[in-house]
């Protein structure tokens, strides 16, 4: 299962910053895209769940798919310290799920 | 319970013994998964059950490894003859049909 990239990282931002996160996928199959937030020594908890291409806004988070260049974006609006954690993306045919490696975030106050 | 059961959280074994490791998912959920995530590292896909089919079974590491699976509910992962290079956490997920999947909090296996 590696038809899901993504850069692990790690990226630092300040405080306030707007954060970009991204992955590209290869299987045209996929449907359904998430986004999973992994603290330290935790498992992932689901964070945006969107269908086919659009955007989705879930308050300070928006998740947009564009499957015509197979891209998976998570924008962060007015990064928190909390935030930091590792983010992983993932995509669904409707088979199985297939995971990015995940990156890194670190949000500095 | 709620959410994605696992048991035991934590795990030290000697090095050639096996292990067992139990994951209790979301009642109703049909799919089920095994990851592994070594220290500092991504999701290392495993194992998958789809309700009554033949799981995928194309991301075990070695025939150490087999997973079980009994109907829908609870699950478990065997690793036999455990190397050092087995340490890592054990994430289970589990999923309604083919929508989000939900994860327990992981089995933290170290061979020593």
């Amino acid at each position: 299962q590696k038809e899901v990239e993504q850069d692990p990282g790690p990226l630092s931002v300040p405080e306030g910053a707007i954060v970009s996160l991204n992955c590209t996928y290869s299987n045209s199959a996929f449907q359904y895209f998430m986004w999973y937030r992994q603290y330290s020594r935790k498992g992932p908890e689901l964070l945006m769940y969107t269908y086919s291409s659009g955007n989705k806004e879930d308050g300070r988070f928006t998740a947009q798919v564009d499957k015509s260049s197979k891209y998976i974006s998570l924008f962060i609006r007015d990064s928190q310290p909390s935030d930091s954690a590792t983010y992983l993306c993932a995509a669904d045919s409707g088979y199985a799920l297939n995971f990015g490696k995940g990156t890194s975030l670190l949000v500095t106050p | 319970g709620a959410g994605v059961s696992q048991s035991p959280s934590n795990k030290v074994t000697e090095k050639g013994k096996d292990v067992e490791l139990r994951c209790d998912p979301i009642s109703g959920h049909t799919a089920l998964y095994w990851y592994r995530q070594r220290l500092g590292q991504g999701l290392e896909f495993l194992i998958y059950f789809q309700g009554n089919s033949a799981p995928d079974k194309s991301g075990l590491p070695s025939d150490r490894f087999s997973a079980e699976r009994t109907g829908e509910s609870v699950s478990t992962l065997t690793i036999q003859r455990t190397q050092q290079e087995d340490s890592a956490v054990y994430l289970c997920a589990s999923s309604p049909q083919v929508t989000e999947a939900f994860f327990g909090q992981g089995t933290r296996l170290t061979v020593v």
